[in-house]
């Protein structure tokens, strides 16, 4: 079955720490990835999208993901949070059609 | 700028009252859908329109059903909503992009239901 799994649950870092947030996929042939985030009180935005390509992609406010095919991963990444990275991280997945398989989510809360 | 919009954002129902969480686009996008969250856990596909056809999800109740009179609209109308209905519905849109197919997707600000 196809799934998308978010290992992290909950992180807690300090500004300026270094994130890495896991996510891992079941999903057969070829996969559109991408990273939403879920401010508070906001709706769902796009962070970043891989299609095809480098599989370092780089998103909005200094986020990067990287693909690895032979792991099924597209970790996210951000070499320097900040207390306004505060939010709910979705990783998603499609095989190009109209279905988004969604992971549980992982909410980091940022110390100032 | 172009947008999802959800109203209402907050919606206080009675057990078995019928209620309808309404959905408007200005991206001109064929497909839009509708998800059901609950706390800290994925989105869950109830279904989507693709232009006008209907797509229903196998595990969706039929105490869901949506209606779509145009491109920009869409509905999401519960018939008898149960406390277990209580949740954020996500409205979403995305194009099909030749190359690529199904491209990112924009959501609305959700509707949190609650039903006393």
């Amino acid at each position: 079955a196809q799934s998308v799994s978010q290992h992290n649950h909950h992180v807690i870092l300090s500004e300026a720490a270094s994130l890495e947030l896991g996510c891992n996929y079941s999903y057969g042939g070829t996969v559109n990835l991408f990273w939403y985030v879920q401010y508070p009180g906001q709706h769902l935005q796009l962070l970043l999208k891989y299609f095809s390509g480098d599989p370092l992609v780089k998103g909005i406010k200094g986020f990067e993901a990287e693909f690895i095919k032979s792991k099924f991963s597209f970790n996210l990444r951000k070499p320097s949070v900040q207390w306004s990275d505060t939010a709910e991280y979705f990783c998603a997945v499609n095989g190009g059609t109209y279905k988004y398989i969604f992971g549980t989510g992982t909410r980091l809360k940022v110390l100032a | 700028d172009a947008m999802v919009i959800q109203n209402p954002r907050y919606q206080v129902t009675q057990f078995g009252k019928p209620v309808t969480l309404s959905c408007s686009q200005t991206l001109n996008h064929n497909v839009m859908y509708w998800y059901q969250q609950k706390s800290s856990q994925a989105p869950k596909l109830l279904f989507h329109y693709y232009d006008k056809d209907f797509n229903n999800e196998a595990d969706t109740p039929d105490n869901f059903q949506s209606r779509r009179p145009n491109t920009s609209f869409c509905f999401l109308d519960i018939r008898s909503p149960g406390l277990g209905d209580a949740a954020m519905y996500l409205c979403a849109t995305s194009s099909e992009e030749s190359g690529t197919g199904f491209n990112e997707q924009f959501f609305g600000p959700g509707t949190r239901l609650t039903v006393l």
